[in-house]
């Protein structure tokens, strides 16, 4: 599984656009990318998952450029609410081999009034 | 549709003594996985189960173990408890196996003393 690598943690302030990169140099032709965002003292949560260009939802965009090497989570106007640790996963989504999630450090984000 | 379930929340135990943490996946759910997660550690893989089977385990004594019944609910046993056992037990669910969205539920939360 290829391994990931943030920054430990980030500021910012509320209503800016706060963007974690993640590298992933090794990452294989099957594998995806996949952002989670952990409360304190909660489970994970689902954010975005994508394995090219562009991918978009309602709380997210997830921005992977031609190479593959890394990836880019992209918050669009963060609150107080946001401060959590955000996690970059890759893996093969389709593979059937495992459910094993590889967690890295994880960055948190601290937002800042 | 209901969310992961987890049981109990919090749990103090004596260094010695046996636990067991319970683990109802989301309705149609088949595959349950769970994780230890520690300041120093993080989120570690403990083991994942798939119709009843365990397919994978993480590095974790044998201290350690799990299950999982026809109902797809799960179980995981920790035996002579050591403090270093204190930790945040995740257990997270998929419909199938893969990496890709997994729901985690709250976690438990066991303090060994």
């Amino acid at each position: 599984l290829a391994k990931t690598t943030q920054p430990i943690s980030m500021d910012s302030y509320e209503g800016q656009e706060v963007n974690i990169t993640c590298s992933h140099n090794n990452i294989a032709t099957n594998d995806y990318i996949t952002w989670y965002q952990q409360f304190p003292s909660q489970g994970p949560r689902f954010i975005i998952q994508g394995y090219k260009t562009k991918v978009t939802n309602e709380v997210a965009s997830l921005f992977i450029p031609a190479d593959r090497k890394s990836s880019t989570l992209s918050l669009p106007r963060v609150s107080l609410s946001d401060t959590a640790v955000y996690y970059c996963l890759v893996g093969d989504i389709y593979g059937g081999a495992t459910n094993k999630l590889i967690f890295g450090t994880g960055t948190l984000l601290a937002v800042q009034p | 549709k209901a969310g992961v379930t987890q049981t109990p929340r919090y749990l103090i135990k004596t260094r010695g003594q046996q636990v067991t943490l319970s683990c109802s996946p989301i309705s149609g759910h088949r595959s349950v996985s769970w994780y230890q997660q520690t300041p120093g550690q993080g989120l570690q893989f403990l083991f994942e189960y798939f119709s009843e089977t365990q397919r994978n385990k993480g590095n974790f004594p044998g201290r350690f173990s799990g299950r999982q019944f026809s109902n797809s609910r799960s179980e995981m046993n920790v035996s002579t408890l050591e403090l270093g056992d204190s930790a945040l037990y995740l257990c997270a669910s998929s419909l199938g196996i893969s990496q890709g969205e997994q729901y985690f539920g709250p976690g438990t939360r066991l303090t060994v003393t």
